[in-house]
């Protein structure tokens, strides 16, 4: 089983949906979790940490669980500007971090 | 702080030729890693480092591949001789500390033709 796996998508929704990525690790020691977001030709951004009791920023909720050894994040009122690929980070061993192979997402008019 | 600095951005070199790639993490992080994105195997660690010792370089592909850390501020990744399906970015990116987000550098574009 892979360290950290993803659906790519891509998940094409228009304006104003709700839209959840899943990721599933394999670790189950790993404590700490990220969310980043790649725009096109760009580098990865950190777009929300992952806790144990869930955290929101605004319309993005992301949430970790433990049991089953996945995180999701979702997306409420999907803007054009929300349009990238999202990578889950999940740590491994000695404090590297490994990137998910990302879930592309498409919001149209 | 100017963030995580690679350099070249964009680098086009012929198979067979030795590519350095450099990178200068954000002062005072601990952490230095190294990154290879292709739409084929997504975002694969490389390398990285903690006080600019290396920590894990189980992902280097083969013995082409070689990177340093001399110093707290300066890393290089070296890959010679080239070949052309090493085209790919090569991201840096530092942390501080364990269980913080990492910042990436703006990635160096490599083509070897």
């Amino acid at each position: 089983r892979k360290e950290v796996e993803q659906d790519p998508g891509p998940f094409n929704v228009p304006e104003g949906a709700t839209v959840a990525f899943n990721c599933t690790y394999s670790n189950s020691a790993s404590q700490s979790f990220f969310w980043y977001r790649q725009d096109c030709r760009k580098e990865p951004k950190l777009l929300m940490s992952v806790y144990s009791s869930g955290n929101e920023d605004g319309r993005f909720t992301a949430q970790l669980n433990r049991a089953s050894q996945y995180i999701s994040l979702l997306i409420r009122d999907s803007k054009l500007s929300d349009s990238a690929t999202y990578l889950c980070v999940v740590p491994g061993g000695y404090n590297k971090l490994i990137f998910g192979a990302g879930t592309r997402l498409a919001v149209h008019p | 702080d100017a963030g995580v600095i690679q350099s070249p951005r964009h680098e086009v070199t012929e198979m067979g030729q030795e590519v350095t790639l450099r990178c200068k993490p954000i002062s005072g992080h601990d952490y230095l890693f190294w990154y290879r994105q292709t739409m084929m195997r997504g975002l694969e660690l490389l390398i990285y480092f903690n006080n600019n010792v290396p920590i894990d370089d189980s992902g280097m592909p083969e013995d082409r591949f070689s990177a340093k850390m001399p110093n707290a501020s300066f890393s290089t990744l070296k890959i010679q001789p080239s070949e052309p399906r090493d085209s790919a970015v090569y991201f840096c990116a530092s942390r501080q500390g364990g269980g913080t987000e990492a910042f990436f550098g703006q990635g160096t574009r490599l083509t070897v033709v």
